[in-house]
C-alpha cells in the first residue's frame, strides 16, 4: 500500500517566521514530489515541483528531498497572513500503471 | 488560472442516479487525471487517461468510469451514486512529456452533493 503522510496541525506561526511542512511517503519507487497549496473552497495551485535529492528554492519557498529517508519538506521564509492554507504533499508512482498519492495536508496558520 | 476547466460547477443527485462530470484540458496536454477529494481529506486518485487509454487507477470501485476524447477533454462518469460519493471532484491535465514526473494542473472543481 503507498501511502504519503503529513502532520495534519494545524501549525500556528507568526508573520515573518519560517514554518517548516513535513512529509513521508512509503513506496521507494516513487518518482517526482511536489507541494501544493489550497485555500479553502478552492482547488490545488502548485507551489513547488522536486524529483532529485537536495535543496530547490523558489523565492521564499524551498523544498528538501531526502529519497533514503523517504522524506519531503517545504519551507517557507518570511511566512505571510495570505501563505494561510492547507499544503499538500503529492507523490508519483509510475509502475504497474500511474498513480499519485496525495497526503492528507497540514493546515498552516500565519498569524498577523 | 490553469487553463483546465470543469463543468458544471455544482451538481445535486440522488442516490442511486448516475451523473457526467467534464473536464477541458489545458492545451497541448495530452493526459488528464481525476480526483475525488473529500471534506478535510486530500485528493484521492481515481484514475488517469493518456491518448484515450486509461493509463492507471485507483482504489475506486468500476461504477467510477471515465473517457478521454481525440482533442484530450475528458469526462468522468458515476453510476449508482451513493451518499458517500459527496464531494468535490478535481481534473488535473498534464503535458506528459516525461512520464511520471509531469506535473499535474488542476481545475477548479465540480461540488457534487449526493442526497
Amino acid at each position: 500500500q503507498k501511502e504519503v503522510e503529513q502532520n495534519s496541525g494545524p501549525l500556528s506561526v507568526p508573520e515573518g517566521a519560517i514554518a517548516s511542512l513535513n512529509c513521508t511517503y512509503s513506496d521507494r519507487g516513487s518518482q517526482s514530489f511536489f507541494w501544493y497549496r489550497q485555500y479553502s473552497g478552492k482547488s490545488p495551485e502548485l507551489i513547488m515541483s522536486i524529483y532529485s535529492n537536495g535543496d530547490k528554492e523558489d523565492g521564499r519557498f524551498t523544498a528538501q528531498l531526502n529519497k533514503a529517508s523517504q522524506y519531503v519538506s517545504l519551507l517557507i521564509r518570511d511566512s505571510q497572513p495570505s501563505d494561510s492554507a492547507t499544503y499538500l504533499c503529492a507523490v508519483n508512482f509510475n509502475t504497474g500503471g500511474f498513480k499519485t498519492i496525495f497526503g492528507a495536508g497540514t493546515r498552516l496558520f500565519v498569524k498577523a | 488560472e490553469t487553463g483546465v476547466t470543469q463543468s458544471p460547477t455544482h451538481l445535486i443527485k440522488t442516490r442511486g442516479q448516475q451523473v457526467t462530470l467534464r473536464c477541458s484540458s489545458q492545451s497541448g496536454h495530452n493526459t488528464v487525471s481525476w480526483y475525488q477529494q473529500a471534506l478535510g481529506q486530500g485528493p484521492q486518485f481515481i484514475f488517469q487517461y493518456y491518448r484515450e487509454e486509461e493509463n492507471g487507477r485507483g482504489n475506486f470501485p468500476p461504477r467510477f468510469s471515465g473517457l478521454q476524447f481525440p482533442n484530450y477533454s475528458s469526462e468522468l462518469n458515476v453510476n449508482a451514486l451513493e451518499l458517500d460519493d459527496s464531494a468535490l471532484y478535481l481534473c488535473a491535465s498534464t503535458p506528459r512529456v516525461n512520464g511520471g514526473t509531469d506535473t499535474q494542473y488542476f481545475g477548479p472543481g465540480t461540488r457534487l452533493t449526493v442526497l
